[in-house]
């Protein structure tokens, strides 16, 4: 079974442009769920969706959003981007609220750096 | 105080050594514990996951989970220079798909 993919893996943008991150969850999997990752932060949760839903959603400014398609594949979308938004994201699946296991499956990460 | 306590480390080790990695908690609503290994450049894989309080073993890894004091460990038997990596803990309340993680722990195993 292939596992979480995520593409682009590497990105440059400059301060000010926007940006879309993209994943592919584990097939079978309906909850998507998207981590920023900086050595001074460590993990920090960004939303989760689920049915297209999204269900929670973490401390961050209005600039990151994201949604759910009905294939359960989901888009993070980053606007006006600042130098402090450099970090690796990473999206992360799990089967969902109806499974018996709570664990999640993350993706080798989009490493952004905004310049 | 953080909800999870990992020592960022790093933690330097011979090769072969026994290697021990622990997180403190303070939330008793937390039913579910994990530990993911995240090579550098690379997204957390998956190693261990326990429910509740007991023991896990996996190969040369075992995985503790004592409850009552709310401390998770990581046991690494015959560590290898490929067990190089940040190990982080994560622990999730039942029904939550969002796991409250540790900042990670660097171990180096030298040859």
């Amino acid at each position: 079974k292939a596992g979480v993919t995520q593409t682009p893996r590497y990105l440059i943008k400059t301060r000010g442009q926007q940006v879309t991150l993209s994943c592919s969850p584990i097939s079978g999997h309906r909850s998507v769920s998207w981590y920023q990752q900086t050595p001074g932060q460590g993990l920090q949760f960004l939303f989760e969706y689920f049915s297209e839903t999204q269900r929670n959603k973490g401390n961050f400014p209005g600039r990151f959003s994201g949604r759910q398609f009905s294939n359960s594949r989901s888009e993070m979308n980053v606007s006006t981007l600042e130098l402090g938004d450099s970090a690796l994201y990473l999206c992360a699946s799990s089967e969902g609220p109806d499974s018996s296991g709570n664990t999640i499956y993350f993706g080798e990460g989009s490493w952004l750096t905004v310049v | 105080q953080k909800e999870v306590e990992q020592d960022p480390g790093p933690l330097s080790v011979p090769e072969g050594a026994i290697v021990s990695l622990n997180c403190t908690y303070s939330n008793s609503a937390f039913q579910y514990f994990m530990w993911y290994r995240q090579y550098s450049r690379k997204g957390p894989e998956l190693l261990m996951y326990t429910y509740s309080s007991g023991n896990k073993e996996d190969g040369r890894f075992t995985a503790q989970v004592d409850k009552s004091s709310k401390y998770i460990s990581l046991f690494i038997r015959d560590s290898q220079p490929s067990d190089s990596a940040t190990y982080l803990c994560a622990m999730s309340k039942g029904g939550s798909y969002i796991p409250t993680f540790g900042r990670g722990t660097s171990l180096i195993v030298h040859p």
